[in-house]
């Protein structure tokens, strides 16, 4: 079945730091979602992105379908960035969703 | 505002007690979910459903069932929870929303069973 990687799994972060969280697809990208978990463990929606870039204040993501592939760039992190990142994407010929295992990520004051 | 709602949000309960996980959304979907999920771990789907009398068992194996008796409510039952159950239930929904289509999720229930 569809494989989804992401990379890295945890990440350590200085506040003021800039970090790319990447996602690796094994199967065409259909409605390519990032999410962030805040520590309450909601799944907060940060970008619908089958393709192209898009930008919503210090984060931004980019989409290669051709090469399955999507990029989260977090620039100046501040430490209510911490939580875990997952990049989802809806299977092909159906309405469920497969997950990535997420980022981890940490970021210190 | 459309939004997805799930109560309670955090339950402890002892073994052999049925419980039942509510979820309502008011976003106008017509696909729902359930997702079990250890703290920071990932997300297994356990249920689904693309509509009104329409479930499905996720890839996940689980002792819960589901109903779809309106298209807004979605709720889950153990009929006798278990140590093993003590876990984070995450319910969503997704649908068109402008012109992506989109997942979105509920706060969740974090359940512990003792």
């Amino acid at each position: 079945g569809i494989q989804v990687e992401q990379s890295p799994p945890d990440l350590i972060l200085q506040e003021g730091a800039n970090s790319t969280l990447r996602c690796n697809f094994s199967d065409s990208v259909n409605n390519l979602q990032w999410f962030h978990q805040n520590p309450w463990g909601q799944l907060i929606n940060l970008f619908y992105i089958p393709s192209g870039t898009k930008q919503n204040g210090r984060l931004s993501a980019t989409t290669v379908a051709t090469e399955r592939y999507s990029l989260l760039y977090i620039s100046s992190s501040q430490t209510t960035d911490s939580g875990v990142y997952f990049c989802a994407d809806r299977i092909s010929g159906t309405y469920k969703y497969i997950f990535g295992t997420g980022t981890r990520l940490k970021v210190l004051a | 505002e459309a939004d997805i709602y799930q109560t309670p949000r955090y339950l402890v309960i002892g073994t052999g007690k049925k419980i039942t996980l509510e979820c309502s959304q008011t976003m106008g979907h017509d696909k729902m979910y359930w997702y079990q999920q250890d703290p920071g771990m990932e997300l297994h789907l356990i249920h689904y459903s693309y509509g009104v009398n329409s479930t499905e068992k996720g890839d996940l194996s689980s002792e819960s069932t589901v109903s779809r008796i309106r298209t807004e409510h979605f709720p889950l039952t153990l009929e006798s929870a278990r140590p093993s159950h003590t876990s984070q239930y995450l319910c969503a929904s997704s649908g068109f929303s402008g012109m992506s289509y989109e997942q979105y999720f509920g706060p969740g229930t974090r359940l512990t069973v003792t």
